[in-house]
């Protein structure tokens, strides 16, 4: 059974690059078939997709959030990574990462836990 | 982009249907998936393509979709139900393929 565990600094200061890892364990990140997001909540709110990585490198990132945002991934490691840069107050969250693929219809089956990111001097 | 609607709250007593709806332009055309959030914890999913059931998931749990409204169905709810509930879909043809719904509390009296 894949798991997923995010982790990376929990507070950073504005103006700032936020950097969170997610390592994939009980599966191979390179097995394909399945796509590996990143989505976050904001304190008291609801969901928001980042975007998502294939193990061969393509990405799609939320327009909202595209000009900012880097997903990469280190097949090696089995881990795929999030870079959201000049970041303010607003990008205060909990940061998931969450897998999907085309044999549940692309939904959300497996989550991390979810990690708390403050951005704050 | 498309945009799903969801009541904020919906409350239900124990042993009672709750049914929390979704609502989308021509929904009916797309899979919905729904998920349950409890409070400090990662989202679960408990419905996907519009009616399917991970494993693990009580038969309680159903879901439909048609027309404007994908709803998802929780009977004979127990205390143990109460949590946030978003409905999400893909949208292949957009630029912002996944969407979810903006979230309904169920609150069991």
């Amino acid at each position: 059974q894949v798991q997923l565990q995010e982790s990376g600094p929990g507070l950073v200061k504005p103006s700032q690059t936020l950097s969170l890892t997610c390592t994939v364990s009980g599966g191979s990140i390179s097995s394909g078939g399945y796509y590996w997001s990143w989505i976050r909540q904001h304190p008291g709110k609801g969901l928001e997709w980042i975007g998502y990585i294939y193990y061969s490198g393509s990405t799609y990132y939320n327009p909202s959030l595209k000009s900012r945002v880097t997903i990469s991934v280190d097949t090696s490691k089995n881990q795929f990574s999030l870079k959201l840069s000049s970041v303010t107050a607003a990008d205060t969250a909990v940061y998931y990462c969450a897998t999907t693929a085309d044999l549940t219809g692309w939904a959300f089956d497996i989550w991390g836990q979810g990690t708390m990111v403050t951005v704050s001097s | 982009s498309y945009v799903l609607t969801q009541p904020p709250s919906v409350s239900v007593a124990p042993g009672k249907t709750a049914r929390i709806t979704c609502g989308g332009n021509n929904i009916g055309s797309k899979s919905v998936h729904w998920y349950q959030q409890k409070p400090g914890q990662a989202p679960v999913l408990v419905i996907y393509y519009d009616s399917d059931r991970p494993s693990g998931i009580p038969e309680r749990f159903s879901g439909s979709n048609s027309g404007n409204t994908a709803t998802l169905t929780i009977s004979r709810v127990e205390a143990g139900d109460e949590a946030d509930y978003y409905c999400q879909v893909w949208d292949s043809s957009s630029d912002h393929p996944v969407v979810f719904g903006g979230g309904t509390k169920l609150t069991v009296l």
